[in-house]
C-alpha cells in the first residue's frame, strides 16, 4: 500500500532556530514529491522535487530528494514567526497524489 | 497571479442532501483534482480529471461522488446524498501537467 509518513509530527522552536522536516514514502510509479505549507486554509506549493540530490532553494527554505532512500527534507533556517504552519509532503504517481499527515512547526518569538 | 477559486467557501446542508461544490480553475490548465480535509486529519486524494474523464479516483470516491465539468471553466464535485462524515474541507486542485498541483481556497462542507 502507497504511504506516505512525516517526522516529526510536531515540532516547536524558537525564532532564528533552524529547522528540519522529514518525509518518506513508498509509492508504485513514482513521478514527483511536493512540500506545501498549509496555515489557515489551503495548500500552498513550495517545492517540487524530481530528480535526486537536487537542491531546490527559495529564500530561507530548501529541499531535496534522495531517490534510493525513498525520501525527502525541507530545511528551514533563520526561523520566523511566520514560518509557523503545517508542512505537508505530498508524494505525486501517474494519475494522484499522495500525502502524508504532515508536520506542524511552531516558531515563539 | 491566476488562482484557482472555489465556491461557496461554506456550505451547511442536512443529512441526505445533495450538494455541489464548485472551483474554476486556473484558465490553461489542464488536469483538475478534488481532495478533502476532515478537520484535523490529513489531506486526502478523491479523484483526478482529465480531458473530460475520471483518470483516477479514491476509495472514498464512490458512487455518492460524481464530477463534471459542465462548461470550459467550471469543475464540479456533486455529493448526491450526503452523510456527516461527509463533513470536512474539500480543496480542488488544477495542474498544467501532471505535476504541481495549485489548490483553490476550499469549500467546508457541513452536514448536520
Amino acid at each position: 500500500e502507497d504511504k506516505v509518513v512525516q517526522s516529526p509530527l510536531s515540532l516547536v522552536v524558537h525564532e532564528g532556530d533552524t529547522v528540519t522536516l522529514n518525509c518518506s514514502y513508498e509509492v508504485t510509479n513514482f513521478r514527483s514529491l511536493l512540500w506545501y505549507k498549509q496555515e489557515k486554509k489551503a495548500p500552498t506549493f513550495l517545492f517540487m522535487l524530481t530528480s535526486s540530490g537536487i537542491e531546490k532553494k527559495s529564500g530561507r527554505l530548501s529541499s531535496i530528494l534522495d531517490k534510493k532512500e525513498l525520501s525527502s527534507i525541507l530545511n528551514i533556517t533563520a526561523t520566523q514567526t511566520g514560518d509557523s504552519a503545517i508542512y505537508l509532503c505530498a508524494v505525486g504517481n501517474n494519475n494522484d497524489m499522495r500525502f502524508g499527515a504532515g508536520t506542524r512547526l511552531t516558531v515563539k518569538p | 497571479e491566476p488562482e484557482v477559486t472555489q465556491t461557496p467557501s461554506h456550505q451547511v446542508t442536512q443529512m441526505g442532501q445533495e450538494v455541489i461544490l464548485r472551483c474554476v480553475p486556473i484558465s490553461n490548465h489542464l488536469y483538475f483534482y478534488w481532495y478533502r480535509q476532515i478537520l484535523g486529519q490529513k489531506v486526502e486524494f478523491l479523484v483526478s480529471f482529465y480531458n473530460n474523464e475520471i483518470s483516477e479516483k479514491s476509495e472514498i470516491f464512490d458512487d455518492q461522488f460524481s464530477v463534471e465539468r459542465p462548461d470550459g471553466s467550471n469543475f464540479t464535485l456533486k455529493i448526491r446524498s450526503t452523510k456527516l462524515e461527509d463533513s470536512a474541507m474539500y480543496f480542488c486542485a488544477s495542474s498544467r501537467d501532471t505535476y504541481e498541483q495549485y489548490f483553490g481556497p476550499g469549500t467546508r462542507l457541513t452536514v448536520t
